[in-house]
């Protein structure tokens, strides 16, 4: 039901710089709603990452960074660690179906 | 710090019925905009329900006339109350409090496991 379409796997080497897709269309993203970031670690609940496309909480390292343009998100890890191996998921609101989020991504480091 | 603790999960036989709690701690849920957002077993987050501070209701697509969102102000908790369950209703059901104005989910509770087999 996810109307929001990520890669479902990305990989890096530490150091490097990965970047996850978040695909939308004309009644979510491209509709100008504002495009949030979570992470998650297995078992547990998700944790804010990046709001209103491109903030970074207090306390989120400055190697994640987030931008959108037209229907599209992308959220960008540069100087990857073996702390950041985890579950990405992008999320926005949608006039059609309300809240939707990402299908997911999961990053692995290398 | 805002704190979400959500209980009344368990193990329930399809058709049968559950009511999941939220309690939250240091703000008001019913002046605030309050989800349910389930994670079903190794799938991504679903979106199932929301309440506005006003007290409307919307739902996904696949539980509207199954659960029912509601809140008690004297207990500051948030309620989902789950009927004629299904298989594919398993997973892990957590409650979050919404900014409405970018629907941005600032604060979720640890989750509650629901499974749904006979």
């Amino acid at each position: 039901q996810s109307v929001l379409t990520q890669p479902p796997s990305v990989s890096g080497a530490p150091g490097q710089r990965v970047t996850i897709s978040c695909t939308g269309s004309s009644s979510n993203i491209g509709a100008g709603y504002d495009v949030h970031w979570y992470q998650q670690f297995p078992g547990t609940a998700p944790r804010l990452l990046i709001y209103g496309n491109d903030n970074r909480p207090s306390g989120v390292p400055d190697r994640f960074s987030g931008s959108k343009s037209g229907t599209s998100a992308s959220l960008a890890i540069t100087g990857l660690q073996a702390e950041d191996e985890a579950d990405y998921y992008c999320q926005s609101y949608d006039s059609s179906v309300s809240g939707v989020f990402g299908t997911g991504t999961k990053v692995t480091v290398l | 710090e805002v704190q979400l603790v959500e209980t009344g999960g368990g193990l329930i036989q399809p058709g049968g019925s559950l009511r999941l709690s939220c309690a939250a701690s240091r703000f008001t849920v019913s002046s605030s905009y309050m989800t349910w957002v389930r994670q079903a077993p190794e799938k991504g987050l679903e979106w199932v329900s929301i309440i506005y501070s006003a007290g409307h209701t919307y739902y996904a697509d696949s539980v509207k006339g199954r659960f029912t969102i509601s809140r008690d102000i004297s207990k500051n908790t948030l309620y989902l109350e789950m009927n004629s369950l299904r298989a594919e209703d398993t997973a892990v059901y957590y409650c979050a409090r919404l900014r409405f104005s970018d629907w941005l989910h600032d604060s979720w509770g640890q989750g509650t496991l629901v499974t749904v087999s006979s």
